[in-house]
């Protein structure tokens, strides 16, 4: 089946710790991108790739670094410097970027908290 | 630019009955335009996109959307509300040179017995 795949599904992170979030997706999409999502709120762009070892800054990008060494995979860092990580984590792709009449593909979303 | 606003943050209908989740858009160029559903603790799913064909847009289970460029309008409907309905829903849009999407604020849908 294709699709997205995010893991793990539930993750605790202690205070200064880095934690890396995974997304891998089937469907040879170009584009990936990385949302984060808070309680009542709507999903806010954190980063995003247009192709294979390119990324920018989405419009909440300190503090989280990406690397988009493969195709298929997308992989979050949330660093030390992120004050406030705890959040629903959620990975999408889309054929291409450019092409704005196509939708995005979600993975089933990362929770992370801080303990 | 652009923006979506999605009107009602929450919306709470009986089942059986009609529902109507509200959400106005701007954009400088004819945009793309996404409803996507989102059941708790799971990703988001597409219900149905607008691309310029037909205004009248049929989704997945039995929703639809009118677009009206006069209105800047994208409201979705559906005839009679399931209890499997209850979600948080988004409006989306996309512009038509290549930039980032945007998404609405979302509307909590409750369906009550």
């Amino acid at each position: 089946d294709g699709g997205i795949t995010q893991s793990p599904k539930y993750l605790f992170r202690k205070e200064g710790q880095n934690v890396t979030l995974s997304c891998e997706q089937n469907l040879n999409h170009d584009a990936m991108y990385w949302y984060r999502q808070d309680p009542g709120q709507g999903l806010r762009l954190i980063y995003y790739s247009q192709i294979v070892n390119d990324f920018q800054k989405g419009d909440i990008a300190e503090g989280y670094s990406v690397s988009r060494e493969k195709k298929e995979s997308f992989p979050l860092t949330v660093t030390s410097a992120q004050k406030n990580p705890t959040a629903f984590y959620l990975c999408a792709s889309s054929i291409q970027m450019a092409v704005s009449n196509t939708e995005a593909f979600f993975g089933q979303g990362t929770r992370l908290t801080v303990v | 630019a652009q923006s979506v606003t999605q009107l009602d943050s929450h919306v709470s209908v009986s089942e059986g009955t009609p529902v109507l989740l509200r959400c106005n858009y701007s954009s400088s160029y004819s945009p793309s335009l996404f409803w996507y559903v989102q059941h708790p603790n799971k990703g988001l799913q597409l219900l149905l996109k607008y691309t310029s064909a037909a205004t009248l847009v049929k989704g997945i289970n039995g929703f639809e959307a009118e677009f009206k460029k006069s209105e800047t309008s994208f409201h979705l409907t559906k005839p009679s509300a399931h209890m499997s309905d209850a979600a948080e829903y988004f409006c989306v849009v996309n512009p038509t040179n290549a930039g980032k999407s945007t998404f609405g604020d979302g509307t909590t849908l409750t369906v009550k017995p």
